[in-house]
């Protein structure tokens, strides 16, 4: 797993609640990513980040926020739940650019929103 | 728009025999490709990977071929095995990027 946990591995929550997945890393790496994975649609890009304090948008941000006040973790927050997030969401790890590091995943993060 | 298009859902084959996933990219900045794999409750893994400055990336049983001018790429495992029966997914890069562009995944099931 390359020192990738996330947490929690499974959550339930109810539409408009607001819900915070975490992802930490042991390997000190530079750079984190979350993506949500769905039937149909591969993998996309909801946040990363190249820094401490440092993020930027993916391709799916809209709804999600994230945070990475230390090198090891990377939150990421939907401020108010919706049923289309209901997905699984991995969380991957880089230590540069991705010719020379390919990125490293976490187990994932079942999410459903009821 | 998805900019990496995997278009086949799911590939069977015998074990033993030739699995060849295939995908296409439509952005002509992407220099660097890599496959996934990726079994059930698992996050994906690194497979292998290709730079766009070579048209074969070769690695035990799994070979990648990259034809720029097509925007094409394949995925060749020979033997298949039943442990590859897994999720594959396509990812490409542009120079100097830090992010990944994945395809939907192909779902390969080797039978026995």
């Amino acid at each position: 797993d390359a020192g990738i946990t996330q947490s929690p591995r499974h959550k339930v929550t109810e539409t408009g609640t607001p819900v915070t997945l975490r992802c930490h890393q042991t390997e000190n790496h530079r750079y984190m990513y979350w993506y949500r994975q769905d039937p149909g649609h591969g993998l996309r890009l909801i946040h990363y980040s190249y820094g401490v304090k440092d993020t930027d948008k993916g391709e799916v941000s809209d709804g999600y926020s994230v945070s990475r006040s230390k090198t090891e973790d990377f939150l990421l927050t939907l401020e108010s739940a919706t049923s289309s997030q209901t997905s699984v969401y991995f969380c991957a790890i880089s230590q540069g650019q991705l010719g020379n590091s390919p990125l490293h995943f976490g187990n994932g993060t079942r999410l459903t929103v009821t | 728009d998805q900019q990496v298009k995997q278009n086949s859902p799911s590939l069977s084959v015998q074990e033993g025999r030739i699995s060849i996933l295939n995908c296409d990219y439509t952005n002509s900045m992407f220099d660097y490709f890599l496959w996934y794999k990726k079994y059930p409750a698992e996050g994906p893994t690194f497979l292998i990977s290709i730079s766009s400055i070579k048209d074969k990336n070769e690695d035990g049983r799994f070979t990648v071929f990259l034809n720029k001018s097509a925007k094409h790429l394949s995925l060749h495992i020979v033997p298949s095995q039943p442990g590859d029966s897994a999720v594959y997914f396509c990812a490409a890069s542009a120079v100097g990027d830090y992010k990944l562009s994945f395809g939907a995944g192909t779902t390969v099931t080797v039978r026995a």
